[in-house]
Parts: C-alpha cells; structure tokens; sequence
C-alpha cells in the first residue's frame, strides 16, 4: 500500500497545550498537505509544503518537512477545544492524493 | 470560494439496489474528479481517478463493475455503487481538482451510504 503512516493515532491533551502529530510516508513527493476532518465530514485543507521546503508556518500551525527522512510534523501550539477533530497528511508524487492513516486530536477544555 | 458539492449526503438503500452520488464542482472547471471511501474512523481510500470524457482510472482491488464512475462534463462526475450489499455502507467523498491546477484540490462535503 501507498498509504503513509501518522503516529499518534489518538492524542490527548488539555486546552492550551501544543499537539504534535508525525506523518511518515514510501516515495518520493511533489508536495504534502495536512487536512482536517471534522467527524463525518468533508475536509478542510490546512496547510501544503513543498518537497523543496523545510518548514512552514499558518497560524498556530506550524509544519516540517524532512524528505530524506520521508516525514513530515504537524504542530498545533496553544490548542483549543475546537480543535479536536481527526487529521490527515496527504502526499501527491504521480497523479493522485494518498493519504496517511490519520490522527484523532481530543482537545479537553 | 471554490465549492464541492456531494449529493445526496446521506443515503440509505436496500441490499441488491443501485445507489448513485453526484460530485459537482460549483465555480470551477474539473479536468480530474478523485473518489474516496472511509470506513468509521479509518482513513481516506483512493477508489479511483475520473477524467472528464475518458475511462475512469481504478485502485488496485477496487472492482470497477461494482462502482461506475461516469465524468460526462467539466463540473460533475458520478459513483455508482450497483448490487449493493452491507459492506458497502460506508463515507463516500469526492475531490476536484482545477483544470489545470494540479495542487488546488477541493473536497465535498462527503456522502455516507448505509445499505440495509
């Protein structure tokens, strides 16, 4: 399977606190993306970092990029209760999005 | 915004009926429409490519006969999901992806099919 791997796969923590969540994945990529998924619905595109990238930054959301080691963190610093949903990365290297196994956030208030 | 649109989004027929759902990109052209399916709290399943006015590109294992993709225009494809049975109960979304535009990708809401 092409399907990257996510660690955690449920995380946690208390509101305030910063959530890091690490996708791993098996080829090569043009580029990789984080989505949010609310439960039973769509999604919603956080963030997209280029394979010629190393970090970068959208609000509380901060992503790295480490494409020797072929994996890719997402943090979410100062967390909020709103942020509890599941979270995709997503890797693009031929013609179609693959996504990893996902990470369920629970945000406590 | 570009918007998605999936339809019906929820479902429920009886085991050995058709089902279709429509995915139509609202203020955009689609060259490329993508169809996933998610079990509970699993992740996302590529099932298959639709180009609009070709043969629609299937996953290894996906079988092509059971779930039709037709993507006769720009702006709609469909998944038909024929002879359903239980295990095809699940969340179905689409994405699109602008003509010519390969990293902006949009999601519908998704589409969740309970066969009884």
């Amino acid at each position: 399977s092409q399907q990257g791997e996510e660690d955690p796969q449920a995380l946690s923590i208390q509101e305030g606190e910063n959530a890091t969540m690490n996708c791993s994945y098996k080829t090569s990529i043009n580029n990789l993306q984080w989505y949010r998924q609310n439960s039973g619905r769509g999604l919603v595109h956080l963030i997209l970092i280029r394979s010629n990238e190393r970090e970068k930054h959208s609000g509380r959301l901060r992503v790295t990029l480490d494409t020797s080691k072929k994996s890719s963190s997402l943090l979410i610093t100062a967390s909020r209760a709103a942020d509890t949903a599941s979270y995709f990365c997503a890797t693009d290297s031929t013609d179609k999005l693959i996504f990893g196994t996902g990470t369920r956030l629970q945000v406590f208030p | 915004g570009a918007v998605v649109s999936q339809h019906p989004s929820r479902v429920i027929c009886k085991s050995g009926t058709s089902v279709k759902i429509e995915c139509r990109s609202l203020d955009f052209q689609a060259t490329t429409m993508f169809w996933y399916r998610q079990f509970p709290k699993q992740s996302l399943m590529l099932m298959a490519t639709s180009n609009e006015g070709s043969k629609a590109t299937y996953e290894q294992g996906v079988e092509k006969d059971k779930f039709l993709i037709n993507h006769a225009s720009l702006t709609l494809s469909t998944l038909t999901v024929t002879s359903a049975h239980p295990e095809d109960s699940s969340f179905y979304i689409c994405s699109a992806s602008r003509t010519g535009g390969w990293n902006t990708i949009y999601f519908g809401e998704g589409s969740w099919l309970t066969v009884v």
